[in-house]
């Protein structure tokens, strides 16, 4: 069965400081993978995605990802944190059955310290 | 393009009322799915749509919790009789036809059964 695991449930890093957010999947081919944020009190927004080729992928906000076949993982980073950067991440595998259904991970909360 | 549109965003009810929570879908987007969020459980996708038709409920906790489609623009999901335990945040997506998009949320409604 598909899984995501998110190993980091809370993550605290100084401003102006590199983010790296760990993400694990279990799947049975390549599969779709995205990076989601939410902010308190809102609805999740798209960081950025991966369907095929570069295994680099660049997002909205400063984000990249990059898609690790070998290791099974997608892991978000950044260079430089802003306090903006505070939210829940979620990572989601798309399910390849065409449905577009996506699992989610159980999310890591970045907390950015002044 | 307004996104997907969510009503309420909070509703707070008492015990054994029907709670129904509504959502307008993305013009165009055939796939429409119904997610809970709460701290222990996470994001759960709860039923999803392909064209106005149900195509997975089985996430759905139990027959108190129903969903409708009656068209592409808009579906509902129905708690009857409401319990302290549906007190959760409930997210509507849509997608574009097939795979590997990756949803567009709603801002979520907020309920609360006291």
């Amino acid at each position: 069965a598909q899984s995501v695991t998110q190993p980091d449930i809370h993550i605290t890093v100084s401003e102006g400081a590199s983010l790296e957010l760990r993400c694990n999947y279990s799947y049975g081919a390549t599969p779709y993978l995205f990076w989601y944020v939410q902010s308190p009190g809102q609805g999740l927004q798209l960081l950025l995605k991966y369907f095929s080729g570069d295994t680099l992928v660049q997002g909205i906000k400063g984000f990249e990802a990059e898609f690790k076949r070998s290791q099974s993982s997608f892991n978000l980073r950044k260079p430089s944190v802003h306090w903006s950067d505070a939210a829940e991440y979620f990572c989601a595998v798309g399910v390849r059955d065409n449905t577009g259904k996506l699992i989610f991970g159980q999310g890591t909360t970045l907390q950015v310290k002044p | 393009d307004a996104g997907v549109i969510q009503s309420p965003r909070h509703e707070v009810t008492e015990m054994g009322q029907e709670v129904t929570l509504r959502c307008k879908p993305i013009s165009g987007h055939d796939y429409l799915f119904w997610y809970r969020q709460t701290m222990m459980r996470g994001l759960e996708l709860l039923i999803y749509f392909n064209n106005n038709v149900p195509i997975d409920d089985s996430g759905m906790p139990e027959d108190r919790f129903s969903a409708k489609m009656p068209n592409a623009s808009f579906s509902t999901l129905k708690i009857q009789p409401s319990e302290p335990r549906d007190s959760a945040v409930y997210f509507c997506a849509s997608n574009p036809t097939g795979e590997g998009y990756g949803y567009t949320f709603g801002s979520g409604t907020r309920l609360t059964v006291v």
